[in-house]
């Protein structure tokens, strides 16, 4: 059984950096058939994609939150991570880890979102 | 980015009522369309992908349609467990943009 677990602290002070990591165990993160999710709820608002990285390392992030953020993946841990420096309240949600699984059909290959970390929520202020 | 927009933003039903949601991309996604539901405290959990295949272990009461802009969930017959929050997520391109969410509620 696939389990992801969100670690972190739940209050970051204004201009600092957001920093969490995601244990996976029961898959790995090099597996190529996988890619690791970072996805937001801010209170009152829609689910919002952060980023992932892929097994092989290479990276994708939300235009609105290229310039701040970083994903990373530690394979000797089998885990990855999230950072997001310059924090302000907008940023204030509940955090998952996701992992995008794929689907072929014989024609498309089709990918969601299959396995959540529960979520923890951060807080930015002073 | 493709803009997604649910409609209704929320919903009252009872249980046993059929329902439908409407998902609608600002750009043709063909059949490259994700629903999840979410309940208070918990993660979302994916019911259908690729617009109209149910996720393993998913009741056989949601299904999905539609390809191209407009999509929908539908729940043949509410039970008192399907209240939640509803979000469909295109996996054309990214990034991975979420609707707005529907809120189901109990009439």
């Amino acid at each position: 059984q696939v389990q992801l677990q969100e670690s972190g602290p739940g209050l970051v002070r204004p201009s600092q950096t957001l920093s969490l990591t995601c244990a996976v165990s029961g898959a790995s993160v090099t597996s190529d058939l996988y890619s690791w999710n970072w996805v937001r709820l801010p209170a009152g608002k829609r689910l919002e994609w952060v980023g992932h990285v892929s097994s092989t390392g290479g990276t994708n992030y939300s235009p609105s939150l290229k310039s701040r953020v970083a994903i990373s993946a530690d394979t000797s841990k089998n885990q990855f991570s999230l950072r997001l420096n310059s924090v302000t309240a907008a940023d204030t949600a509940v955090y998952y880890c996701a992992r995008t699984g794929t689907h072929y059909d014989g024609y498309n290959y089709y990918s969601y979102m299959d396995v959540w970390g529960k979520g923890t929520t951060v807080t930015i202020s002073s | 980015d493709i803009q997604m927009t649910q409609s209704p933003s929320s919903l009252s039903a009872s249980v046993g009522d059929r329902v439908t949601i409407s998902c609608r991309a600002s750009q043709n996604i063909l059949t490259y369309l994700n629903w999840y539901q979410q309940k208070p405290g918990e993660a979302p959990k994916v019911l259908i992908f690729g617009a109209s295949r149910l996720q393993s272990g998913v009741p056989s009461r949601f299904s999905g349609g539609g390809s191209g802009t407009d999509f929908t969930l539908t729940i043949s017959s509410l039970q008192s467990e399907d209240f939640a929050t509803y979000y469909c997520q295109e996996s054309f391109t990214t990034p991975r943009t979420f609707g707005q969410g529907t809120s189901l509620e109990i009439k």
